[in-house]
């Protein structure tokens, strides 16, 4: 089955700055990259979502970077505000198998 | 909101004992994922089901069950709670299992076993 590992477990950033999220995957057939964010108290929603045709999306202050021949891809969150505060989760998937989060990363954004 | 709808949203109860948890999907989705998330836990996955029938199995424990009836809804039965049980259960529909997509999240139920 997949291993999918992200780092790091916990970050913390002043408000304005930019944060870095990374998965680390171990199949080699994954075709499809997503990150799920988790507020407080509430359910995952996809917030961006890549496919393997494609290196980088960005939308609005949220961006995902691929590297197959890594095995990682990223999420990138510039100018942060409080409200991006939350569980961020990747889920990388191959074929139509169930999708496989990683641990989670808690991000903290201090105003 | 998701369109997904979990019941209970809330549930209390001891140890031994079985529960029922209850998802109806998006209108019109055909999947239905189960997914475990204890405390300072990612999102385990547990089971899927596609058009009634079981598609994928994740690490379910065998005290666990499921099922998606003919009207799409699904539910989860846990029996002979453990502490360990205790746990918030998310749903998840999709429009199909085939291929990649979003998922589309209920609330969750919280369940607790004293």
């Amino acid at each position: 089955g997949e291993n999918v590992e992200q780092h790091p477990s916990t970050l913390s950033v002043q408000e304005g700055d930019s944060a870095v999220i990374k998965c680390t995957y171990s199949d080699s057939a994954s075709n499809y990259f997503p990150w799920y964010k988790q507020e407080l108290g509430k359910r995952p929603q996809l917030i961006i979502d890549i496919r393997s045709n494609v290196g980088e999306k960005k939308d609005q202050r949220i961006a995902v970077t691929l590297n197959k021949t890594a095995k990682h891809f990223s999420l990138h969150i510039t100018e942060t505000q409080p409200e991006d505060s939350a569980v961020y989760f990747c889920a990388p998937q191959r074929g139509n198998t169930p999708l496989v989060f990683g641990k989670g990363t808690r991000l903290s954004v201090i105003a | 909101d998701s369109g997904v709808t979990q019941t209970p949203k809330h549930l209390i109860t001891a140890t031994g004992q079985r529960v029922t948890l209850r998802c109806s999907p998006r209108s019109g989705d055909l999947s239905v994922y189960w997914y475990q998330q204890s405390l300072d836990q990612g999102l385990q996955f547990l089971i899927q089901y596609y058009n009634g029938e079981e598609r994928a199995k994740g690490n379910i424990l065998e005290r666990f069950s499921a099922q998606q009836f003919p009207d799409l809804h699904s539910e989860l039965n846990l029996s002979s709670l453990e502490l360990g049980d205790s746990a918030l259960y998310f749903c998840a529909s999709s429009p199909s299992g085939q291929g990649n997509g979003e998922l589309f999240f209920g609330e969750g139920s919280r369940l607790t076993v004293l």
